[in-house]
């Protein structure tokens, strides 16, 4: 079973560029969250999905970030017109979480954008 | 101050000694997890521990919980220079994301 996979590890843009990152859960994950890590700082929360629905956005900037997790295929993490404040970490976690259950999630390596 | 914030910021010791760091948070919780993370690289689950749970160990690691107090420590006995890294606590609610502190930065001299 393999873990939460992320590509790609590493990403340069130029500025106003789009960038794609892609997440596979864990085999039988239906939930995925996405995280943010600037420099010397920890994991800020943008947005948690489950298929086909965002259920927590809370986290995510409000324009040119966009996020889904279809039926099939990997959750996209998708920004647009990048600029050099999105360069960052950005994980993906994914879990099973049962409501009033206690789960743990998985995260994965890690996509580190750089934008140039 | 948010959610998940660890203490102290940056602890530097020697190679033996034992480092404990600290976490606090503001809500209440299912678990509480802590990670490690070497620079630059992707993060390492250390130990989750439930919120009816008041400690637990793992190898030379060892942590506890109040939820009186909302915090938790970590404590890493004998340590050695490859525990050098930064150490984050992330606090589970029941909307199932994860709140993560800035971490601490843990530097054991050999």
């Amino acid at each position: 079973n393999a873990g939460v996979m992320q590509n790609p590890r590493h990403l340069v843009r130029r500025r106003g560029q789009e960038a794609r990152l892609r997440c596979s859960p864990m085999k039988g994950h239906s939930h995925v969250y996405w995280y943010r890590q600037l420099p010397e700082e920890g994991l800020k929360f943008m947005v948690y999905l489950q298929k086909e629905n965002i259920i927590d956005e809370s986290g995510m900037p409000k324009e040119r970030f966009s996020a889904e997790f279809p039926k099939e295929g990997p959750s996209i993490l998708r920004i647009q017109q990048v600029v050099r404040g999105d360069s960052a970490a950005y994980f993906c976690a994914s879990s099973d979480f049962l409501p009033g259950e206690y789960t743990e999630a998985f995260f994965g390596q890690g996509t580190r954008l750089t934008v140039v | 101050s948010q959610q998940g914030e660890e203490d102290p910021q940056a602890l530097s010791i020697q190679e033996g000694e034992n480092a404990t760091m600290n976490c606090s948070y503001k809500t209440s919780i299912n678990n509480l997890q802590w990670y490690r993370q070497n620079s630059g690289r992707g993060l390492v689950h250390l130990i989750l521990i439930r919120s009816n749970e008041r400690e637990k160990h793992s190898g030379r690691l060892r942590v506890t919980l109040d939820t009186s107090k909302k915090s938790s420590s970590l404590l890493i006995t004998a340590s050695r220079a490859a525990d050098t890294a930064s150490y984050f606590c992330a606090t589970e609610t029941n909307a199932g994301k994860s709140t993560f502190g800035d971490g601490t930065t843990l530097t054991v001299k050999p």
